[in-house]
């Protein structure tokens, strides 16, 4: 199985802050990487897919960059509503597996 | 959008059977794929079937206990788990897949596992 590991684990931050979070495959996926923001009680929702990118209605301030086993998640200018768990999650093999999840709570 | 049945809290050897109904888009041109979270922990993914055809398969964890079946004429998915332990106490969750990504997920449904 490919494992995915993400750091860091926790983050405090404030509003306008950039954050980067990263996301490590012990094999080569290429660019089947994708991210997912969770906030408590919420069902997890796509933020990018294949590495970078972008999804319809997600804000721009969030982007994603990587490929082969690399990958990084940047929030440009974080708000308060983007308190919440992020996790990436690879497609490139079965089974598909997910980071361990990186939570940013807001200071 | 995709919503799924209630909450269920069973004993230790039972089965539970979830379901996910969908609605908004067409049923049969989406692969729906199962993925369980346990209190605190991250997403594992249990496994997928082919709306179209039915052809379901099944991470090698839950392989001998997970069964994913559909009905299209009620547009729901549903996933079977047996043998349950307290270890598979956790939110299970439906979620379509779209060019590879899990780009609509139902609600969620909490499975307690208790003697």
């Amino acid at each position: 199985d490919i494992v995915l590991t993400q750091s860091p684990d926790f983050q405090s931050v404030t509003p306008k802050e950039k954050v980067t979070i990263t996301c490590r495959a012990s094999h080569n996926i290429g660019s089947n990487l994708h991210w997912y923001q969770q906030k408590p009680d919420q069902s997890p929702r796509v933020l990018i897919k294949y590495a970078s990118q972008p999804i319809s209605g997600v804000p721009s301030r969030f982007s994603g960059s990587g490929s082969a086993t690399d990958f990084t998640l940047t929030i440009k200018s974080l708000e308060a509503e983007d308190a919440a768990v992020y996790y990436c999650h690879q497609s490139d093999s079965l089974p598909h597996t997910f980071g361990q999840g990186t939570k940013l709570e807001m200071k | 959008q995709l919503v799924q049945s209630g909450a269920e809290v069973k004993k230790p050897g039972a089965s539970v059977k979830v379901s996910c109904k969908a609605s908004g888009y067409t049923f049969t041109a989406y692969a729906m794929h199962w993925v369980r979270q346990a209190p605190g922990q991250s997403l594992e993914w249990m496994g997928w079937i082919s709306l179209g055809n039915g052809n379901a398969k099944y991470s090698q964890k839950f392989q001998d206990r997970v069964t994913i079946t559909r009905d299209i004429s009620a547009t729901t998915t549903y996933m079977e788990l047996s043998g349950l332990k307290s270890e598979d106490t956790a939110t299970y969750y439906c979620a379509r897949n779209s060019d590879s990504t899990f780009d609509l997920w139902g609600q969620g449904t909490k499975v307690t596992v208790s003697s």
